[in-house]
């Protein structure tokens, strides 16, 4: 089992709908949560980051954590073009940096 | 503020030789790491610098893998001798906290390293 699992997808929304890309992880005693953007032979980008069970909201994107499912997962609404990326989720575990990353999911918001 | 800096961008070398890449990170960012992505594979942690003291290389694969940070400044990492599975993209990303607050990493551009 992957400590940090996504569906690589290609996931496919029209532009203006809402896209929801998923997470889930392995070691309970996670307590960081970051979604990262990487654009095709870009580096990451950090676009959200949640410590806390329930909903984080920042413009267009939402982070949920449900804790005891073990469960991220980010909202993009309004999706635009510019949002196809791939986008990864990353876990740190309490007093620790080192991050865990899934592998991606790409999103392809269609015009 | 400036970004994360690593140098080179790409580098081409032989099975066998040396290669030794840079890592600038942001002014004021205590913690500097170090991750590679092999192709198709996800990003995986190699070590992590608190100012210049390792705190974590446990994802360091051999011995032929040294990083330093002299002076808590930027970071080295030298592949001595290199071999071909060493290929991918190295980055270097840097973060800040403060209190509990983890900020998360600001990543540099990578560097695309082709071992042949």
């Amino acid at each position: 089992q992957k400590e940090v699992e996504q569906n690589s997808g290609p996931l496919s929304v029209p532009e203006g709908a809402i896209a929801s890309l998923n997470c889930t992880y392995s070691d309970r005693g996670s307590q960081s949560f970051f979604w990262y953007r990487q654009y095709s032979g870009k580096s990451p980008e950090l676009i959200m980051f949640i410590y806390s069970n329930g909903d984080k909201e920042d413009g267009r994107f939402t982070a949920q954590l449900n804790k005891a499912s073990q469960y991220v997962s980010l909202l993009i609404r309004d999706s635009q073009p510019s949002d196809s990326a791939t986008y990864l989720c990353a876990v740190s575990n309490t007093g620790g940096f080192k991050t865990i990353f899934g592998a991606g999911t790409r999103l392809f918001v269609k015009a | 503020e400036a970004g994360v800096t690593q140098f080179p961008s790409h580098s081409v070398i032989e099975k066998g030789q040396t290669v030794t890449l840079r890592c600038d990170p942001i002014s004021g960012h205590d913690n500097l790491y170090w991750y590679r992505r092999v192709m198709g594979k996800e990003i995986k942690f190699l070590l992590h610098f608190v100012k210049e003291s390792k705190q974590d290389e446990s994802g360091m694969p051999n011995n032929r893998f040294l990083a330093e940070r002299t002076g808590g400044t930027y970071s080295t990492l030298k592949v001595q001798p290199a071999e071909l599975e060493d290929s991918g993209v190295y980055f270097c990303a840097s973060s800040r906290r403060m209190g509990q607050v983890y900020y998360g990493y600001t990543f540099g551009s990578g560097t695309r390293l082709t071992v042949v």
